[in-house]
């Protein structure tokens, strides 16, 4: 079965600091699909960026950019010049590229941004 | 993007009652739609999957005489929660899949609706 691991449940950054939040998986499959996706305290799910695993070049969307390692398994998050904006829960997500697939959470890891 | 609407976004009830909560895609057809259950500061755990037209498949330990899920139509999926206890109060995530075809459909999320049972 796949699983999702984030390793950091809260980390904190400057304002316009950059940091790098953690998500590791496992998997069988060859064909996948990696999402970040940013929960704000109006709880609202909002997709921050998507990786195809079939795609060797990483993501990237503005000031959020991916380091994705297929061979290790591992889909890190880059936010570039952090904003107060950004202060949210990161949760990383895994979708199979088979039948019936649904996503598989990460925990989560809580991001704060100080001013 | 597309929008994914729940309704409502709070409601409170007393214990025993009947609580029916609404997901509704506003721009796009989705065959498949899901319902996630998430406690404070936790992740989402997903509760049932929907697939317009059929019986929902719910994850395991899920009740499904509790938690009745309809998806009527290819816009509108239901989450009833039949004899509420307060152990039901929390927040409740629908999502839908936009149907597209190709091997990728993205899926949004509405705005959740927290349910408090007194």
């Amino acid at each position: 079965a796949q699983t999702v691991t984030q390793s950091q449940p809260e980390m904190s950054v400057q304002e316009a600091e950059t940091v790098t939040l953690s998500c590791t998986y496992d998997t069988s499959e060859n064909n996948y699909y990696l999402f970040w996706y940013k929960q704000p305290p109006s709880r609202q799910m909002i997709l921050v960026i998507r990786q195809e695993a079939y795609k060797q070049q990483n993501a990237t969307e503005n000031r959020f950019s991916v380091n994705f390692q297929k061979a290790a398994k591992s889909f890190s998050l880059k936010i570039s010049d952090s904003q107060l904006g950004d202060t949210a829960m990161y949760f990383c997500a895994f979708l199979g590229a088979g039948n019936n697939r649904k996503l598989i959470w990460g925990l989560g890891t809580s991001l704060a941004v100080n001013p | 993007g597309a929008v994914v609407s729940q309704h409502p976004s709070r409601v409170i009830c007393k214990s025993g009652t009947s609580v029916k909560i609404e997901c509704r895609s506003l721009d796009f057809q989705a065959t498949t739609m899901f319902w996630y259950r998430q406690f404070p500061k936790q992740s989402l755990m997903l509760m049932a999957t929907s697939n317009e037209g059929s019986k929902a498949t719910y994850e395991q330990g899920v009740e499904k005489d509790k938690f009745l899920i309809n998806h009527a139509s290819l816009t509108l999926s239901t989450l009833t929660v039949t004899s509420a206890h307060p152990e039901d109060s929390s927040f409740y995530i629908c999502s839908a899949r936009e149907v597209k075809g190709g091997a990728y459909n993205e899926q949004f999320f509405g705005p959740g609706t927290r349910l408090t049972v007194l």
